[in-house]
């Protein structure tokens, strides 16, 4: 079975921009999250999908949101770049939804905004 | 608050043993975890533990779990050099109605040969 994948694996943007990030979930996972990864601040939860909903959100501007689609396919949108928003970004599908299920982890995309 | 506290680093030699701790603060957490991120890759889940679980073996990997002092232990038997990561402890947060996830800062876990 595939595992998780998040394209594109590595972006160049400039600040201002937009970008937006595609994470394909592990076949039958319903659910996605989102994470971003810095030197700084570590992993941090950006928001969490179940059936195209939005089910919880991170402590993020308004600038970073998502969208997941019927075959549970997951994108994140980041507007306005800014030099902070430097990361890697990290998905992560799991069965269904809440804390009793195993969570995988894709490649996650690298994005350098410059 | 929630909270996941980690040791920065910890080296090893070839063959030991080695334990990686990790405390946490959410006394009603459902389950933590244990992943690997090696150099430009996403997380591997290794292992976890539910929470009214003391210890979990898988193969190398051993997990101990002290409910009361929130403190939570990997142990890996037999280090190789392929171990040498970061290794991320996890908890789930309360309620069971998310699948949001608190990391700890990592712990990079060095194996000398």
């Amino acid at each position: 079975k595939a595992g998780v994948t998040q394209t594109p694996r590595y972006l160049i943007k400039t600040r201002g921009q937009q970008v937006t990030l595609s994470c394909s979930p592990i076949s039958g996972h319903r659910s996605v999250s989102w994470y971003q990864q810095t030197p700084g601040q570590g992993l941090q939860f950006l928001f969490e999908y179940f059936s195209e909903t939005q089910r919880n959100k991170g402590n993020f501007p308004g600038r970073f949101s998502g969208r997941q689609f019927s075959n549970s396919r997951s994108e994140m949108n980041v507007s306005t770049l800014e030099l902070g928003d430097s990361a890697l970004y990290l998905c992560a599908s799991s069965l269904e939804w809440g804390s009793r299920n195993e969570q995988f982890f894709g490649p996650g995309t690298r994005l350098t905004v410059l | 608050g929630e909270d996941v506290e980690q040791s920065l680093f910890l080296s090893v030699r070839e063959g030991d043993s080695s334990v990686i701790n990790c405390t946490y603060t959410d006394s009603s957490s459902t389950y933590l975890y244990w992943y690997k991120q090696e150099p430009g890759a996403g997380l591997q889940l290794l292992t976890y533990i539910f929470s009214n679980m003391d210890m979990k073996q898988d193969q190398r990997l051993t997990v101990l779990l002290n409910k009361k002092d929130k403190h939570l232990s990997l142990r890996i038997a037999d280090t190789q050099t392929g171990d040498s990561a970061i290794y991320f402890c996890a908890e789930s947060t309360t309620g069971g109605a998310t699948n949001k996830l608190i990391f700890g800062t990592g712990t990079l876990l060095a194996v000398q040969p």
